[in-house]
């Protein structure tokens, strides 16, 4: 199976900065790569699809890039709404369809 | 609009069963991929189960053998079978619609399987 690692595990920010996910995948996932963003006691919510591709909706803001093994999840300048959990999902070839361990962004 | 609706989860004791439904409405679950995403108390998300529109059901290696996906489209729910339930099996379940390009749109609110004695 396709292990996905997120970094970091957490992180502390201001609103306004620019903030900066990463996820590798343990094989080449081309760019089957899924970014989500969680609040506590919701439904996760996605954000972009197929690496880069800003689902509907979404701010722009939010921007992922990356392909094969290495996959960024940026967000340019940090809001009040977007403190939260982001996870990563690779969807490539035959499931398991497994999720990146998530980051957690908190107010400094 | 799209909507799904989770029911069936509860307290259940170890070795039980239990099935979950998803209702879906604003589209055809025949027609899509669904599947289910769990998330244990505290914990990320953890990926379970899909169905493809052509019936074909793959699983996590955690629930194979355990657990059942499958659909019944004249209700056109999604369904989750849990056989031999176990302590590590406690959490939120959520169904999830696939989109084309494998992104999971639409999700249900969830609900809780808590499997204790």
């Amino acid at each position: 199976d396709i292990q996905m690692t997120q970094s970091p595990s957490s992180l502390s920010a201001s609103v306004g900065d620019r903030v900066t996910i990463t996820c590798r995948a343990s094989q080449s996932i081309s760019s089957f790569l899924n970014w989500y963003q969680q609040k506590p006691g919701k439904a996760p919510k996605l954000l972009i699809y197929a690496a880069s591709s800003l689902q509907s909706g979404v701010p722009s803001r939010f921007r992922g890039g990356g392909s094969g093994t290495d996959f960024t999840l940026t967000i340019s300048s940090l809001q009040p709404e977007d403190f939260a959990t982001y996870y990563c999902q690779q969807t490539y070839s035959t499931p398991p369809w497994t999720f990146g361990q998530g980051t957690k962004v908190e107010i400094k | 609009e799209v909507q799904l609706v989770e029911s069936g989860g509860g307290l259940v004791q170890p070795g039980g069963s239990l099935r979950l439904s998803c209702a879906a409405s604003g589209f055809t679950v025949s027609s899509n991929y669904m599947s289910w995403v769990r998330q244990a108390p505290g914990k990320g998300l953890d990926w379970v189960s899909v169905i493809y529109s052509d019936g074909s059901t793959y699983y996590a290696d955690s629930v194979k053998g355990r657990f059942t996906i499958s659909r019944d489209n004249s209700k056109n729910t999604l369904f989750l079978q849990m056989n031999s339930l176990r302590a590590e099996d406690t959490a939120v379940y959520y169904c999830a619609r696939v989109g084309n390009s494998y992104g999971y749109g639409y999700w249900g609110q969830g609900t809780l399987v808590t499997v204790s004695s």
